[in-house]
């Protein structure tokens, strides 16, 4: 049980585009997603946690205008980077958590590669 | 400083030893205490809850000190697979969860 979805698992964009990335828990219903990033060798950092149909909490240091975040359902959220550039290159991951539980489960990430 | 402090190691062990990684925390309003061990280029997987009066499962045993804000995990009869980074995480109230840089570990043949 308690298994997270990311969609895609890489993608590669050029340098001003969009890029969509799914996060869906499967056999659950999450209250509470959250994102993160995590450059080579280095630790996750949270971004913002999500709640369902509310507006995003974000991390200081993170752009909501950049990074778009939508809770629309208790299975789904998607995070969307905004005219994205090489440095926005990374792995991003989402977790989710059970209701009433701080465990989190993670999806497998998203290799997110700007040229 | 850091709100969540770990070895970064890495810790190279034969198999079949015994290792232990250390954590410490510098919020004293944190509520929940975990491990995840997180293999290269992919997602932390949960790896076990960390108790006051403390943890085990199998061959891992968690044990969380508040007085000291002080985390520890003990890994006995080390396996080839047991290679990974382990992750102490800390959660505050409302869910700010704060990961630790991570420890590597590789166990040899």
């Amino acid at each position: 049980g308690a298994v997270v979805s990311q969609h895609p698992s890489w993608v590669i964009c050029k340098s001003g585009t969009s890029v969509k990335i799914e996060c869906r828990s499967l056999d659950f219903q999450a209250t509470t997603m959250f994102w993160y990033r995590q450059f080579p060798k280095q630790s996750l950092m949270l971004m913002a946690t999500s709640n369902e149909g509310s507006k995003a909490t974000y991390e200081q240091g993170v752009e909501k205008d950049k990074f778009l975040i939508n809770h629309a359902s208790l299975t789904l959220s998607t995070l969307t980077v905004t005219s994205a550039h090489p440095e926005d290159s990374s792995f991003y991951i989402c977790s989710a958590s059970l209701q009433g539980s701080y465990e989190q489960y993670f999806g497998p990430g998203t290799r997110l590669t700007v040229t | 400083r850091k709100e969540v402090e770990q070895d970064p190691g890495p810790f190279n062990v034969p198999e079949g030893a015994t290792v232990a990684f250390n954590c410490t925390y510098s919020n004293s309003a944190s509520q929940s205490f975990f491990w995840y061990r997180q293999d290269c280029r992919k997602e932390p997987k949960l790896l076990m809850s960390v108790y006051s009066s403390g943890n085990e499962d199998g061959r891992f045993t968690a044990q969380l000190n508040r007085a000291s804000q002080y985390i520890s995990l003990l890994i006995r009869d080390s396996k080839l697979s047991d290679s990974a980074t382990y992750l102490c995480v800390v959660t505050r109230r409302g869910f700010k969860t704060i990961f630790g840089a991570g420890t590597r570990l590789f166990v040899k043949a």
